[in-house]
């Protein structure tokens, strides 16, 4: 298994654009998360879908964030208008979301940068 | 869920030498996990030990959890370059965890 696969790798923009960022996790996991990671804030859990539906999106910082799970091979994270704060390293994980192991698998993240 | 606290927040030690990083949680937990994250890479799941198990080991990796004291620590022995990353505890239930800010080791040649 080619593991979690996020693209794009790396991402520059410009304040007020729309940034679009995608996952497609391992094929069989229910669970799949989005994190965002930064010097301050550490690493912060966006939202989670559990079999395509959003579980807990508490983590999302505002409106501006949007997550969908259309299938369980494929969500976006989306980010509209971005802001310079929005700058992070944005990482998806999934789990196999069976039973009491729910080990994480991360994929390689997307750098974020918003001018 | 919950976050962890580790401790310390940095950690330097030389080649060899064993490393001991402490997890602190605050409510009862299903388990407790331990990832691991290089510069710029995603985090990597080293172990997880469940709150019925008192004490884990994986190679090099040794991992106790005293749920009477909500506490957790990760001891990696004869530490080699290539530990040098930030180490992670994740306490958590089925689902949702949420990570603390880590351990950061630097394990010098």
């Amino acid at each position: 298994d080619a593991g979690v696969i996020q693209s794009p790798r790396h991402e520059v923009t410009e304040m007020g654009q729309e940034v679009t960022l995608r996952c497609k996790p391992i094929s069989g996991h229910n669970s799949l998360f989005w994190y965002r990671q930064t010097m301050m804030r550490g690493l912060e859990l966006l939202i989670y879908f559990n079999n395509n539906v959003p579980i807990d999106d508490s983590g999302m910082p505002e409106d501006r964030f949007s997550a969908k799970m259309p299938n369980a091979s494929f969500s976006t994270l989306k980010i509209q208008p971005s802001e310079p704060r929005d700058s992070a390293v944005y990482f998806c994980a999934s789990s196999p979301g069976r039973g009491r192991t729910n080990e994480q698998f991360f994929g390689p993240g997307t750098r974020l940068t918003v001018l | 869920s919950q976050q962890g606290e580790e401790d310390p927040q940095a950690l330097s030690i030389q080649e060899g030498e064993n490393a001991t990083m402490n997890c602190s949680y605050k409510t009862s937990i299903n388990n407790l996990q331990w990832y691991r994250q290089n510069s710029g890479r995603g985090l990597v799941h080293l172990i997880l030990i469940r709150s019925n198990e008192r004490e884990k080991h994986s190679g090099r990796l040794r991992v106790t959890l005293d749920t009477s004291k909500k506490s957790s620590s990760l001891l990696i022995t004869a530490s080699r370059a290539a530990d040098t990353a930030s180490y992670f505890c994740a306490p958590g239930g089925y689902q949702k965890v949420t990570f603390g800010t880590g351990t950061k080791l630097q394990v010098i040649p």
